[in-house]
């Protein structure tokens, strides 16, 4: 079946940079992008944040302004295999970071249909 | 930037009414999504008023000026979640900051 998984937990000192993974399978890699988003705890609940996309076919990449200079997704296409790499880290990034797969369906592409389970980034 | 409800409660069977709302919102396409606590969230409703696959009748989407509107009638213990609508904004994604629905 279609799905992602994505790398373990992971644990960092403020300033460190940390990279996850986040392994396709069960559909063709390079026929859609995958995003990335995070999810931060703000009272009163939790909000999603998104980072970026990569276009798994030739690596061409979107980041959102908020982490320009500071993320860098990639690629390795035999491995079927999105990497995000995040610098520089505060205590404010401690997140659930999650990819998503765009939407297949036509009408759809800018949403996402399939998510891998999250990687849990802790700061401290 | 879009704006949510923190919360919506409604009573098991009753329908909850969940807006999201936003600048120019209705020169878009807005996109839900639930998360079921301790699971990654999944795709509702597409282009405003369609439902994705495999998603139950009771859940409908619309949109009216900068206003749109996830429904979820008959509502169901299974519902309780968090939904968070999804916009596009100068080619960048933007989530609103969700509304918790809480089935009392």
């Amino acid at each position: 079946q279609v799905q992602l998984v994505q790398s373990g937990a992971e644990v960092r000192k403020p300033g460190a940079s940390v990279k996850l993974s986040c392994k396709a399978s069960g559909y063709r890699f390079t026929s859609y992008k995958i995003h990335w988003v995070r999810q931060v705890r703000q009272a009163p609940g939790q909000r999603l944040e998104w980072m970026g996309w990569i276009k798994t076919d030739d690596g061409g990449t979107r980041y959102s302004q908020n982490f320009l200079g500071r993320v860098t997704f990639s690629r390795d296409t035999s491995a079927t295999t999105v990497y995000m790499e995040l610098s520089s880290l505060t205590f404010e990034d401690t997140a659930v970071y999650y990819c998503a797969r765009r939407a297949h369906i036509v009408g759809a592409a800018d949403a996402c249909d399939v998510w891998g389970q999250g990687t849990m980034v802790t700061v401290s | 930037e879009l704006t949510q409800p923190p919360s919506v409660s409604v009573s098991p069977g009753q329908t909850a009414i969940i807006t999201c709302s936003g600048d120019k919102l209705g020169d878009k396409y807005v996109y839900w999504y639930q998360q079921r606590p301790g699971q990654s969230p999944i795709l509702v409703i597409y282009q405003d008023t369609e439902r994705y696959s495999g998603i139950p009748e009771r859940f409908s989407g619309s949109s009216s000026g900068n206003t749109a509107t996830l429904t979820i009638s008959g509502t169901q213990a299974v519902d309780e979640a968090d939904y968070y609508c999804q916009a596009m904004d100068s080619g960048t994604v933007v989530f609103g900051g969700g509304t918790k629905v809480t089935v009392l």
